[in-house]
C-alpha cells in the first residue's frame, strides 16, 4: 500500500539548513507528484512545494529563496532542503501525495525545532 | 495568491448537532476544494475532495457543498469522534493555499 515516511534531524540551530527526507513505498516517484506541507506548532497548514512526477519542481513564493526540493528515484526518496532557518520555522513537516484528488496520502510528519 | 477565508476559527457544539464550516475563496476555484480533518498529534485526513465528493472511508454524516465562492463542510449529526481541527485547501492554482483552520469542540 501507499506509504510516505518523513525523517529528519529534529533539532536545527538558527541560521542553519534543514534537510528532510520523504521515503515512499507502494508507488513510483515517476508516476506521482509528492508535496511538502508544514504546520507551525498550534497553527494552520502551509504548502511548501512539490516534486512533480516528471522531475519538475514548484515552490511557495514565500519560501522559494530558501527552499530546494529534489529526489532520488532509485531510492524512492524526495528531499527538502531549506536554509537560514529561524524560530518561526519550528513545526511539523509532512510529505503527501495525490490519489483521486489532492493529498489523499500523508506521512506521519516529522517535528522540527529551531533553537539554539 | 488565492486567499481562503475560513470561518469560524473555533466552534463549540453538542453531540447530535448539525455543524457547518465555511471557506470563501478570493478568486474562482471551481470545485477544486478539499476538506481535511486533523486530530491532535495526527496527520491530516482527507474528508471531501472536488468540493462535494466524499473520500473513501469517510462517514456519510460528512458532506461538502458550494454556493458561489463559498464552500461548506457539514456534519449532519455531530459525534464525539468528530472533535478535531478542519482545514480547507484550494488546488486550482499554485501556490496551493489552505484556510486558517477551524477547531471543533464539544
Amino acid at each position: 500500500q501507499v506509504q510516505l515516511t518523513e525523517s529528519g534531524p529534529g533539532l536545527v540551530h538558527p541560521s542553519e539548513t534543514l534537510s528532510l527526507t520523504c521515503t515512499v513505498s507502494g508507488f513510483s516517484l515517476t508516476g506521482y507528484s509528492v508535496y511538502w506541507v508544514r504546520q507551525p506548532s498550534g497553527k494552520g497548514l502551509e504548502w511548501m512545494g512539490r516534486m512533480r512526477y516528471n522531475g519538475d519542481t514548484s515552490y511557495n513564493s514565500a519560501l522559494k529563496s530558501r527552499l530546494s526540493i529534489s529526489r532520488d528515484t532509485s531510492k524512492n526518496q524526495v528531499f527538502l532542503k531549506m536554509n537560514s532557518l529561524q524560530t518561526d520555522d519550528t513545526g511539523t513537516y509532512y510529505c503527501t501525495r495525490d490519489g483521486g484528488g489532492p493529498f489523499a496520502y500523508w506521512g506521519q510528519g516529522t517535528l522540527v525545532t529551531v533553537s539554539s | 495568491d488565492i486567499q481562503m477565508t475560513q470561518s469560524p476559527s473555533s466552534l463549540s457544539a453538542s453531540l447530535g448537532d448539525r455543524v457547518t464550516i465555511t471557506c470563501r475563496a478570493s478568486q474562482d476555484i471551481g470545485n477544486y476544494l478539499t476538506w481535511f480533518q486533523q486530530k491532535p498529534g495526527k496527520s491530516p485526513r482527507r474528508m471531501i475532495y472536488g468540493a462535494t465528493n466524499l473520500a473513501a472511508g469517510v462517514p456519510s454524516r460528512f458532506s461538502g457543498s458550494r454556493s458561489g465562492s463559498d464552500y461548506s463542510l457539514t456534519i449532519s449529526s455531530l459525534e464525539s469522534e468528530d472533535v478535531a481541527d478542519y482545514h480547507c485547501l484550494q488546488s486550482i492554482q499554485y501556490p496551493l493555499t489552505f484556510g486558517s483552520g477551524t477547531k471543533l469542540e464539544i
